[in-house]
């Protein structure tokens, strides 16, 4: 079975910062997917960004960005340039590459502050 | 992408009621997923539904609280059974996108008094 982890509850960043939140996953599969979510407090899971296990190069979408360390199993969200709106849960999920489900860490509060 | 209408967004609801939550989406779907989020915390994968078979439930879910219908390739239904306070959570039904991604309906926050 696969785990992920996130080891940091809660951050806070000032506005225009920059802040990395942190997700290791455990698995022995060689082939999946590993995605970050932001829930705001409106609820909606919307999708950040995607990383395929198969692609060294690092997933970049806009102000976020990843470092997908394979042999480290890990997989960090780097968020640039802060903004009021980035305030939200992140969660980083696992799903494999001809899996149906996703598997989710425990979640990053984020807070940025003005 | 797809576009996942939910609904009731929200409910208040009496202890040993039921409460039946919708979940609509603008293509047709072999799978449509429904997850838990349990205050402050993360997303558990009640059940797996499947058009035209039964749902697959999740260790520690049961179908006798948690009925799902899924009667077409848009469409499903998760009901909350003969509710505890135990049962106050965000429920959201989520769908598998082209690329291995998930598309998530807007939740239902569920409150049981």
């Amino acid at each position: 079975a696969q785990t992920v982890t996130q080891s940091q509850p809660e951050m806070s960043v000032q506005e225009a910062e920059t802040v990395t939140l942190s997700c290791t996953y455990d698995t022995s599969e060689n082939n999946y997917y590993l995605f970050w979510y932001k829930q705001p407090p409106s609820r909606q899971m919307i999708l950040v960004i995607r990383q395929e296990a198969y692609k060294q190069q690092n997933a970049t979408e806009n102000r976020f960005s990843v470092n997908f360390q394979k042999a480290a199993k890990s997989f960090s969200l780097k968020i640039s340039d802060s903004q009021l709106g980035d305030t939200a849960m992140y969660f980083c999920a696992f799903i494999k590459a001809a899996g149906n489900k996703l598997t989710f860490g425990g979640g990053t509060r984020v807070l940025v502050k003005p | 992408s797809a576009v996942i209408s939910q609904k009731p967004s929200r409910d208040i609801c009496q202890r040993g009621t039921s409460l039946t939550i919708q979940c609509q989406v603008d293509s047709q779907v072999t799978m449509m997923f429904w997850y838990r989020q349990q205050p402050g915390q993360s997303l558990t994968l009640i059940a797996t539904a499947n058009q035209g078979s039964e749902a697959t439930y999740e260790s520690g879910f049961v179908i006798d609280k948690f009925p799902i219908s899924r009667p077409n390739l848009t469409f499903s239904t998760l009901t909350v059974s003969n509710m505890s306070p135990e049962d106050s959570s965000i429920y959201l039904c989520s769908v598998k996108g082209r690329n291995t991604e998930a598309f998530f309906g807007q939740g239902t926050r569920l409150t049981v008094v």
